[in-house]
């Protein structure tokens, strides 16, 4: 089993709608939970982080952890095309000379 | 932006010829790191640096090397390049030991034919 699970897509949404991007994780050692961006043909840039459960909100930008499922969402609301990227969960835990472990991304396209 | 650029940016080289990316930062970050990423596996850590001279591997390190006898530089080496090891390689530097918010420089498309 993968230590962390997330749905490739492609998911195509029209413009105004809103988004739910999920990862299931296995290890419950893991402290700090992130979301990074990519856009095509750049690097990773973080987009949101927490370390507990619940909701943190951003703007159009909504992280939710539920550690007791082993799941994180990130929700976009508004959805508009300058969205339109791969986003990577990303997890951290103490003690391992600070890696990340990602998920293999979600490439979102947002259309007019 | 980070401070951290990569070069080459872009490189096409043979099977069986080495190859050395460099990351170089401008953060007097302590953490450094190397990941390749490749359809359907996502981003996958290579070798990283805690310190000048203290580096260990990640977990897909056979075949590269690396070595950072600075802390602004980071040198990532394939010492025979394979047609496996044809990836966007990305480099990261991070100053954080909690969290750990990672900056990733723009990458570097290699490819061996």
């Amino acid at each position: 089993q993968k230590e962390v699970e997330q749905d490739p897509g492609p998911l195509s949404v029209p413009e105004g709608a809103i988004v739910s991007l999920n990862c299931t994780y296995s290890n419950s050692a893991f402290q700090y939970f992130m979301w990074y961006r990519q856009y095509s043909r750049k690097g990773p840039e973080l987009l949101m982080y927490t370390y507990s459960s619940g909701n943190k909100e951003d703007g159009r930008f909504t992280a939710q952890v539920d550690k007791s499922s082993k799941y994180i969402s990130l929700f976009i609301r508004d959805s508009q095309p300058s969205d339109s990227a791969t986003y990577l969960c990303a997890f951290f835990k103490a003690g391992t000379a600070s890696k990340l472990t990602f998920g293999t991304g979600t490439r979102l396209q947002v259309t007019l | 932006d980070a401070g951290i650029t990569q070069s080459p940016r872009h490189k096409v080289t043979e099977t069986g010829t080495p190859v050395t990316l460099r990351c170089h930062q401008t953060e007097n970050h302590r953490y450094m790191y190397w990941y390749r990423q490749d359809p359907g596996h996502g981003l996958r850590l290579i070798h990283y640096s805690y310190g000048v001279k203290d580096t260990d591997k990640g977990e897909v390190s056979d075949g590269y090397s690396v070595s950072r006898s600075k802390t602004e530089d980071f040198l990532l080496t394939l010492e025979s390049a394979t047609s496996s090891q044809t990836s966007v390689y990305f480099c990261a530097i991070s100053g954080r030991d909690s969290y750990n918010e990672q900056f990733f420089g723009p990458g570097t498309r290699l490819t061996v034919l």
